[in-house]
């Protein structure tokens, strides 16, 4: 079984400063990817970014990167340059690759408020 | 279509009614998923579908819960006799293969009076 841990319920971040959301994870699977989902306040879920366990590189999508550390088994995420619209909830995720079992294991979110 | 399409937006529905939810996913996205997702929580897994497939039912939480897919495409999720803890937003994602990023639809409120 695949478990996600995120200990931050609500973080705070000056605007234009950087953040970083904290992520561990638990699984006995060598194949994996991780995720990370924005939900604003509208409810939607968008993605963000992806790591796969066999990437070599730190995952980057403009402000967004995620820092893989694979013998600590976390997957953080890191926004830079904090913007107002960023004031959301975040949620880690996990999708193992091996068997059939595609679901993606959600932790339970970290609540970012970008204050001005 | 463009993006993952969930029918109805809210539904409200009284005790012991039956409801059927419908999610449109993305065109040429063979991987579906359904989730629910209660108020301040991450979306909990219900089943999955691979085409029409459906490979994964083990987050369905009883029997009043069944999910189809039948040509591949557009899913249903049908609750049989709501009860008020079924009340919650439910999730469809899909992804283009079973290991790509998935794509949420924006979702159904449920409520269960």
């Amino acid at each position: 079984a695949q478990k996600i841990t995120q200990t931050q319920p609500g973080m705070f971040v000056q605007e234009k400063e950087a953040v970083t959301l904290d992520c561990t994870y638990d699984t006995s699977d060598q194949s994996y990817g991780l995720f990370w989902y924005k939900q604003p306040s509208s409810g939607e879920m968008i993605f963000l970014i992806y790591q796969g366990s066999y990437d070599e590189q730190n995952a980057t999508e403009g402000r967004y990167s995620l820092n893989f550390q694979k013998a600590r088994k976390s997957a953080n995420l890191v926004i830079s340059a904090s913007q107002l619209g960023d004031s959301a909830m975040y949620f880690c995720a996990m999708r193992v690759r091996s068997g059939s079992a595609r679901q993606l294991t959600f932790g339970s979110g970290t609540q970012l408020t970008v204050l001005p | 279509g463009a993006g993952v399409s969930q029918s109805p937006r809210y539904k409200v529905t009284k005790r012991g009614q039956d409801v059927a939810l419908r999610c449109d996913p993305i065109s040429g996205h063979v991987s579906l998923y359904w989730y629910r997702q209660a108020l301040g929580q991450g979306p909990e897994f219900l089943t999955y579908f691979n085409y029409e497939a459906q490979q994964d039912k083990s987050g369905l939480p009883n029997d009043r819960f069944s999910a189809e897919r039948p040509e591949g495409s557009i899913s249903t999720l049908t609750i049989q006799r709501t009860e008020q803890r079924d009340s919650a937003m439910y999730r469809c994602a899909s992804s283009r293969t079973g290991t790509s990023e998935a794509f949420f639809g924006q979702g159904t409120r449920l409520t269960v009076v």
